[in-house]
């Protein structure tokens, strides 16, 4: 089935940095998502992507749809300690409701 | 509140002794999945329920069973659960063709099987 390769696995940063994640996969995905996991709690969207090259914003957040529709990045600016917890992309294909996980970022932020 | 209800949250059992985890929303949601979420994996789909009566397998589908009797509820039944599938178990929701823009997911069921 479709793989996506998510990284890194887990950032450790100061308060007040910036924040760089990706995904790649060898497989074509019609749209992109990304969510955020917090302890005790199931995944959350935070940007969802639906065509290749779009870049899209929620507040302190920016991700990006790559033009290969193979790949996609997420930026959160200026981290505060409630940014913490498992970030999650997700692509999506076929006709359907099918979405295929990346591995996770685990983001930690020192106050 | 729209929401997706998972129960039990945690649960501790026995290898070889039947559970079934339940799931249910209030959205009149058409689409269903069960995902499991291990270290470093992410979340891999286990059963998906397109409608009532309508189910499939996803990517981890062996040693688990789903039933779609009604709209709102779609369980996910381990017959003889095994050491293997000690992970966290989310379930998820949405309209049909509404993409995955549109999932809802659950609170998790944390399971560890001895």
């Amino acid at each position: 089935g479709q793989q996506l390769n998510q990284s890194p696995q887990s950032m450790f940063i100061q308060e007040g940095e910036d924040v760089s994640m990706n995904c790649t996969s060898s497989s074509i995905f019609n749209t992109w998502l990304w969510y955020k996991q917090e302890p005790g709690e199931g995944p959350v969207l935070l940007i969802a992507l639906y065509k290749a090259g779009e870049l899209t914003s929620n507040g302190r957040l920016t991700a990006q749809f790559g033009i290969t529709r193979k790949d996609s990045f997420l930026n959160i600016s200026a981290s505060i300690p409630s940014d913490v917890g498992i970030y999650f992309c997700a692509g999506q294909w076929g006709a359907g409701n099918m979405l295929t996980f990346g591995g996770g970022t685990r983001l930690m932020v020192k106050p | 509140e729209a929401q997706v209800t998972q129960n039990p949250r945690y649960l501790i059992t026995v290898t070889g002794k039947k559970l079934t985890v339940t799931c249910s929303q209030n959205m009149n949601h058409e689409y269903m999945s069960w995902y499991r979420q291990d270290p470093g994996l992410g979340l891999r789909q286990i059963y998906y329920s397109m409608n009532v009566e309508v189910t499939d397998k996803g990517d981890v589908p062996e040693g688990y069973k789903v039933s779609r009797k009604e709209k709102r509820n779609f369980p996910l039944i381990l017959e003889s659960p095994s050491p293997n599938q000690t992970s966290l178990y989310f379930c998820a929701s949405s309209f049909q063709g509404q993409g995955a823009n549109g999932y809802t997911f659950g609170s998790g069921t944390r399971l560890t099987v001895v």
